[in-house]
């Protein structure tokens, strides 16, 4: 079975500090991670990774994925109160072509 | 504007009350999928949908129908709801599987 894990759940910082949230998987013909950000309402993009070892990067924020050792980790410099939200990773791949696996979020909380 | 649009955005109805919840896509994406997300357990795939005619059944497809009949509309529906349907529901698209997701703004449904 397809499984997506993150950690930590939930995670509270003050403003300033540097967070890293991870992201292991259990996938099948892996295709591609993803990672959203959810703020109130629905989930928006922040990186797509498909091949291991390549940083995204936008921002403050940079995601790195080891397809070997089957993880992706979120980084976030300088985090503002802003960056509160919920983080998802999500994995494409599994017997069927379609399916995608969410993990089950982390939530951030970053006080001034 | 490019958008995924889902209706209602609230609804409260009662055990065995069928009903739909409508999506619709504007961007000729060929991927549509569904979700429900509670609390502590992300986002859980319902169905999915590669292109018109062709739908798939995702983690969590007992008690859901949906239909693609047309490339841009992917309704949900409950013909015989229970309160354990009661989640929050996300409808997204993508230009195809393992890519980004433009979701929708989520419908809160209250099974009594």
């Amino acid at each position: 079975e397809d499984k997506v894990v993150q950690s930590p759940l939930s995670l509270v910082v003050h403003e300033g500090d540097t967070v890293t949230l991870n992201c292991s998987y259990e996938v099948t013909n892996f295709r591609s991670l993803l990672w959203y950000k959810q703020e109130k309402k629905a989930p928006t993009f922040l990186f797509m990774l498909t091949s291991s070892g390549i940083e995204k990067k936008s921002g403050r924020l940079s995601s790195i994925l080891d397809k070997k050792e089957l993880f992706s980790i979120l980084n976030i410099t300088a985090t503002q109160t802003g960056d509160s939200a919920v983080y998802l990773c999500s994995n494409a791949g599994g017997t069927s072509y379609g399916k995608l696996t969410f993990g089950q979020g982390t939530i951030l909380t970053v006080h001034p | 504007e490019a958008q995924v649009t889902q209706n209602p955005r609230y609804l409260i109805t009662v055990t065995g009350k069928k009903l739909t919840v409508t999506c619709s896509q504007n961007m000729n994406h060929e991927y549509m999928s569904w979700y429900r997300q509670d609390p502590g357990l992300g986002l859980r795939q319902i169905y999915y949908s590669m292109n018109v005619e062709v739908t798939d059944k995702g983690d969590v497809p007992e008690g859901y129908k949906v239909s693609r009949k047309e490339k841009r509309n992917f309704p949900l529906i409950l013909e015989s709801p229970s309160p354990n349907q009661t989640s929050l529901y996300f409808c997204a698209s993508s230009p195809g599987q393992g890519v980004k997701l433009f979701f929708g703004s989520g419908t809160q449904l209250s099974v009594l």
